[in-house]
């Protein structure tokens, strides 16, 4: 089985940086996903790892050390409409396809 | 930009009817898939789908649900008999490969609610 772990709810201001942590334990591992969900919407994807080290996109940064079962998103210039849920899956080969397998999510709050 | 489209965005049912939940993948994707999210839980995979057969499937994926493939364009989820518990917001995902860099294109989402 799998088991992913992440805060459920962090608060940060705006303009600053906040990092959400995941931790998981899985066989196969193939990759590992975070996903951006606001209340009521469809998660849409935001970055993918499957090699070690730190995956710089925009003000959106993810880092995944495979050896220690970790992952952390980093957001910087936090804004407003950054509050949702943030969203780590960990895709691993099972029954031969790789299907995603989620977290709780974490609640992030910005405020001003 | 293709987007997957879900309709409808709300369906409410009894408990005990069939509802089918119908998406329309992006045109050149070949994998779908269905998942569910209860109300303040976390998103559940319930089954992919390729070249006209299910590839895999969770032990939420029972008896009382099936998928189909009706023509080149829409892909169904069917409730035969809902259950209160059946109550959740269900997404439908398509994308071009199921290995490596899978990433998976979300729709909107149906939201059901079983009476």
């Amino acid at each position: 089985g799998q088991n992913i772990d992440q805060p459920t709810e962090m608060t940060a201001t705006e303009g600053a940086i906040v990092q959400i942590n995941c931790t998981y334990q899985t066989s196969g591992f193939n990759g590992l996903f975070w996903y951006q969900q606001h209340a009521g919407e469809a998660p849409t994807f935001l970055s993918y790892n499957v090699l070690d080290g730190l995956e710089e996109k925009g003000r959106f940064s993810s880092f995944l050390s495979r050896s220690k079962g970790y992952s952390y998103l980093l957001l910087k210039e936090l804004q407003m409409k950054d509050s949702a849920s943030y969203l780590c899956a960990v895709s691993s080969a099972s029954g031969g396809s790789y299907i995603p397998t989620f977290g709780r999510g974490t609640s992030l709050i910005v405020h001003p | 930009e293709p987007e997957v489209t879900q309709t409808p965005s709300h369906q409410v049912t009894q408990m005990g009817q069939e509802v089918i939940l119908r998406c329309v993948p992006i045109s050149n994707h070949l994998y779908f898939y269905w998942y569910r999210q209860i109300l303040g839980q976390k998103v559940e995979f319930l089954v992919s789908f390729y070249n006209n057969e299910i590839s895999e499937k969770s032990e939420i994926f029972d008896d009382q649900f099936s998928v189909e493939r009706p023509d080149g364009s829409n892909f169904t989820l069917k409730i035969r008999s809902t259950k209160l518990e059946d109550s959740a917001m269900y997404f439908c995902a398509s994308s071009a490969t199921d290995i490596g860099y899978n990433e998976q294109f979300f729709g909107p989402g149906t939201r059901l609610t079983v009476l």
